[in-house]
């Protein structure tokens, strides 16, 4: 069965300063994986998706995440924040039946 | 384009009540997802439909959930009886087609609030 797992569920940083979002993933089968953002009141919209292929993948707002197989880990960083990165993170992992298993979520708070 | 549409946007139904919750996705898509997400919470799968056939209803918490795409298309999401527990928002997501052939990603509607007191 698939599952995931979001270390810590606040993460508080400064504009400018590095963000790093934890997610490690359970998985029997190779995972699909994918990081979501949400803003107050809107919907999910997809950061990056890892399906085959390239184990660095980029996604919008400068985002990108690493897939490690040996540490079952798909971490989100971005080089400098902006106060508009202020949201709501999930991390998720495609089930075999194609929904998606979410994490428990990351809330990102930017300071100035 | 359009993106799903979801309406309402806000639901307030009072305990025993029964609710509609509507889903229009991306016109063409074939696959449709509901999730609902608790207060603090990721969103946990409810169904999912390709085209009219429902798939997988494994994720209903009880025979009050009900859901429908009669032609492929748009979706209804029916709860009966609302209960306090059932206070969530319901997100419904629509994607061009399963597996990787597809490009396979879930585009999310802006979710309806329900709120049972």
């Amino acid at each position: 069965a698939q599952s995931v797992t979001q270390l810590g569920s606040h993460v508080s940083v400064s504009e400018g300063a590095l963000v790093l979002l934890r997610c490690n993933y359970s998985s029997s089968v190779p995972p699909y994986l994918f990081w979501y953002v949400q803003y107050p009141n809107q919907g999910l919209q997809l950061l990056l998706k890892y399906t085959t292929g390239a184990t660095l993948v980029k996604g919008i707002n400068g985002f990108e995440a690493e897939f490690k197989k040996s540490e079952t880990s798909f971490h989100l960083t971005k080089p400098s924040a902006h106060m508009s990165d202020a949201a709501e993170y999930f991390c998720a992992v495609r089930h075999n039946t194609d929904k998606l298993i979410f994490g428990t979520g990351t809330r990102l708070q930017v300071f100035p | 384009g359009a993106g799903v549409s979801q309406s309402p946007r806000y639901k307030v139904a009072k305990r025993g009540q029964d609710v509609a919750l509507r889903c229009d996705p991306i016109s063409g898509h074939v696959s449709l997802f509901w999730y609902q997400q608790a207060l603090g919470q990721g969103p946990e799968f409810l169904t999912y439909f390709q085209n009219e056939a429902q798939l997988d209803k494994s994720g209903l918490p009880s025979d009050r959930f009900f859901a429908e795409r009669p032609e492929g298309s748009v979706s209804t999401l029916k709860i009966q009886r609302t209960q306090q527990e059932d206070s969530a928002v319901y997100l419904c997501a629509s994607s061009l087609d399963v597996g990787l052939a597809g490009g396979y990603e879930q585009y999310f509607g802006p979710g309806t609030r329900l709120t049972v007191t």
